[in-house]
């Protein structure tokens, strides 16, 4: 049982370069979320999906785009990357929307 | 969303008890009490959650005030390994899709 695996780990891109972070969980939980956590700061919701075939968007969703591939997957996309996106990503899931979450180990993304 | 307030940091000793303070003055009658931590270089994980009742598990216990505008993280015996940024967050039926974490409390654990 992996629970929630994030790849890549690190990636390191140049200003304007496109990207897309995958996340997938095993537990058949109905609600995703992205989130940013900068250098010494708290996370900051990105965008969130409550359950297969919905998105919405959280505090910072500009400069972002997600898609909620299947139950399993949710890929968050950097179209033009810019050096302010510089951040660990994480993803996490939970069955319904009150329920514990769990957390990947996030995706350390450097622009340049 | 109703908001969480929690000082900045808090040192204790191994293996003696910590209490994390968390003020939420505007919270409403459906609004839960959770509790995440985060270890160095790790994501988030869950620690506990509440209504209205104080509640036990195996990492911690939850106190919640008869007026539900705060609550208390008890951690019984810290460990070197409970140093950690403890977050305190409301989820509710407005919020329940959003899971926004603040500051957090950064907690240190000296020998």
């Amino acid at each position: 049982n992996a629970g929630v695996t994030q790849t890549p780990k690190f990636q390191v891109l140049k200003t304007g370069q496109s990207m897309t972070l995958q996340c997938a969980q095993d537990m058949n939980h109905n609600s995703m979320y992205w989130y940013r956590q900068d250098p010494g700061m708290g996370l900051r919701l990105i965008y969130y999906s409550a359950s297969e075939g919905t998105t919405d968007k959280g505090e910072v969703p500009n400069g972002y785009n997600v898609s909620r591939l299947n139950k399993r997957e949710f890929s968050l996309r950097l179209e033009s990357a810019a050096p302010s996106q510089t951040s660990v990503y994480f993803c996490a899931s939970n069955r319904h929307l009150n329920t514990e979450a769990f957390f990947g180990q996030g995706t350390r993304l450097t622009v340049v | 969303d109703a908001k969480t307030t929690q000082p900045n940091s808090m040192e204790s000793n191994e293996e003696e008890p910590v209490h994390l303070p968390c003020n939420h003055s505007t919270i409403s009658g459906t609004d839960y009490i959770h509790w995440y931590r985060q270890l160095p270089s790790q994501g988030p994980e869950y620690v506990i959650h509440g209504l209205t009742s104080n509640v036990n598990n195996r990492m911690a216990s939850l106190a919640i005030a008869e007026d539900r505008k705060s609550s208390t993280l008890i951690l019984h015996r810290a460990t070197l390994r409970d140093a950690a940024v403890y977050y305190c967050i409301l989820r509710g039926p407005d919020s329940w899709g959003k899971l926004q974490f603040g500051a957090g409390t950064q907690v240190v654990v000296t020998p």
